[in-house]
């Protein structure tokens, strides 16, 4: 079975500092899309980014790049210049071969003025 | 504005009672997913539909259902409605359902049941 983890359930930075947001995935597919999703108090799901795995450079998206490590399966997401409104859930997600997302629990971001 | 259209946005409605979510997707994207979200809960699949065709089903009870129209527009039908059932539903849609498809959702309908 596949598994998406994310070990923190909040994290909390400081305004204009980087944050990095952790997550770990399980699969035996070879070929898989990861993804890293925001959901505002407003309780929009939005996409972020996303990462094929077949690519070995990390995907990019203004102040939003991740780290992806296929070796340890690990898929994490650095903010830089945070800002109030990226206060969120962070959900990763891993499309499996059914086309389904498999979800993380989520990380709670908290941005302190 | 991801491109996926639902509604209504908010409901209420009493226990016993039936209600339908519309979705309409992204232009151009043939695959409807149906998710549930509780409060402080993560997202729950319900069903799948790839081109009019049931592809997949999830965690969706026997009082809900859903179909896709030859539009590609879909609906996810709740009936019998109990308290427990309050929740956002989020519709998403993706061009062909393959893996690695984006996935876009919806703004979702808040459903309250009372």
């Amino acid at each position: 079975a596949q598994t998406v983890t994310q070990s923190q359930p909040e994290m909390s930075v400081q305004e204009a500092e980087t944050v990095t947001l952790s997550c770990t995935y399980d699969t035996s597919e070879s070929d898989y899309y990861l993804f890293w999703y925001k959901q505002p108090p407003s309780r929009q799901m939005i996409l972020v980014i996303r990462q094929e795995a077949y690519k070995q450079q990390n995907a990019t998206e203004n102040r939003f790049s991740v780290n992806f490590q296929k070796a340890a399966k690990s898929f994490s997401l650095k903010i830089s210049d945070s800002q109030l409104g990226d206060a969120a859930m962070y959900f990763c997600a891993l499309v499996d071969s059914n086309y389904q997302l498999i979800w993380g629990a989520g990380t709670k971001l908290i941005i302190k003025p | 504005d991801s491109g996926v259209t639902q509604t209504p946005k908010h409901l209420i409605t009493a226990t016993g009672q039936r209600v339908t979510l519309r979705c309409s997707p992204r232009s151009g994207d043939l695959s409807v997913y149906w998710y549930q979200q509780s409060l402080d809960q993560g997202l729950q699949f319900l069903i799948q539909y790839y081109n009019g065709e049931e592809r997949a089903k999830g965690n969706i009870l026997e009082r809900f259902s859903a179909q896709q129209f030859p539009d590609l527009h879909s609906e996810l039908n709740l009936s019998s409605l109990e308290l427990g059932d309050s929740a956002l539903y989020f519709c998403a849609s993706s061009v062909q359902g393959r893996a690695g498809n984006t996935i876009y959702f919806g703004e979702g309908s808040w459903l309250t049941v009372v």
